[in-house]
């Protein structure tokens, strides 16, 4: 499967904590995107990452990619309970319109 | 505001009986996408459409087909749904910018229950 892989499958923090999640990839990649998947719902993306990129920022988001690992972690700071949902990475296949999907991390902070 | 539209939100259909879900935007994306997703799994690829060219991934099973009449709407037709085939269904659409760096927006997705 040219899918990627996502550590921890699942997370439990409290609010305020910072949440970490990683995502391992198989082949060379142009760059990396994260998703966002409320329960039931569509994915919303959050942040792209190119491959000649290390680390990027939005927010409360931080993204790292390490190609010679073929990993990236998403950092998100001082969560909030409205953060709960699934997390997902998605790498291209190099066409430009074609991507792979983790196998994603749940996320749950608790009030 | 400009969005992915899917209808129905929720579809209950018979075994092997055929279903149709509809999907539109509004947002002028030439490129449009059907996801499977199942409980607790990463959305699989169906299949997509470069404007109007037909892209299958190979894996997909031909009881499922698309059409793309116009530019905006975009439909998934299960010919014979079978039990395995219940799932969420994902739209989605991107504008080909030709760099490698084209994002998706999603729909709310159609969860289908086949009885």
């Amino acid at each position: 499967s040219q899918q990627g892989e996502e550590d921890p499958q699942a997370l439990s923090i409290q609010e305020g904590e910072n949440a970490t999640m990683n995502c391992s990839y198989k082949t060379s990649i142009n760059n990396l995107q994260w998703y966002r998947q409320n329960s039931g719902r569509g994915l919303v993306h959050l942040i792209l990452i190119r491959s000649n990129e290390r680390e990027k920022h939005s927010g409360r988001l931080r993204v790292t990619l390490d190609t010679s690992k073929k990993s990236s972690s998403l950092l998100i700071t001082a969560s909030r309970a409205a953060d709960t949902a699934s997390y997902f990475c998605a790498t291209d296949r190099g066409t430009g319109n074609q991507f792979y999907f983790g196998t994603g991390t749940s996320l749950t902070v608790i009030p | 505001d400009a969005m992915v539209i899917q209808n129905p939100r929720y579809q209950v259909t018979q075994f092997g009986k055929p279903v149709t879900l509809s999907c539109s935007q509004t947002l002028n994306h030439n490129v449009m996408y059907w996801y499977q997703q199942k409980s607790s799994q990463a959305p699989k690829l169906l299949f997509h459409y470069y404007d109007k060219d037909f892209n299958n991934e190979a894996d997909t099973p031909d009881n499922f087909q698309s059409r793309r009449p116009n530019t905006s709407f975009c439909f998934l037709d299960i010919r014979s749904p079978g039990l395995g085939d219940a799932a969420m269904y994902l739209c989605a659409t991107s504008r080909d910018l030709g760099v490698g760096e084209e994002t998706q927006y999603f729909g709310p997705g159609t969860r289908l229950l086949v009885l």
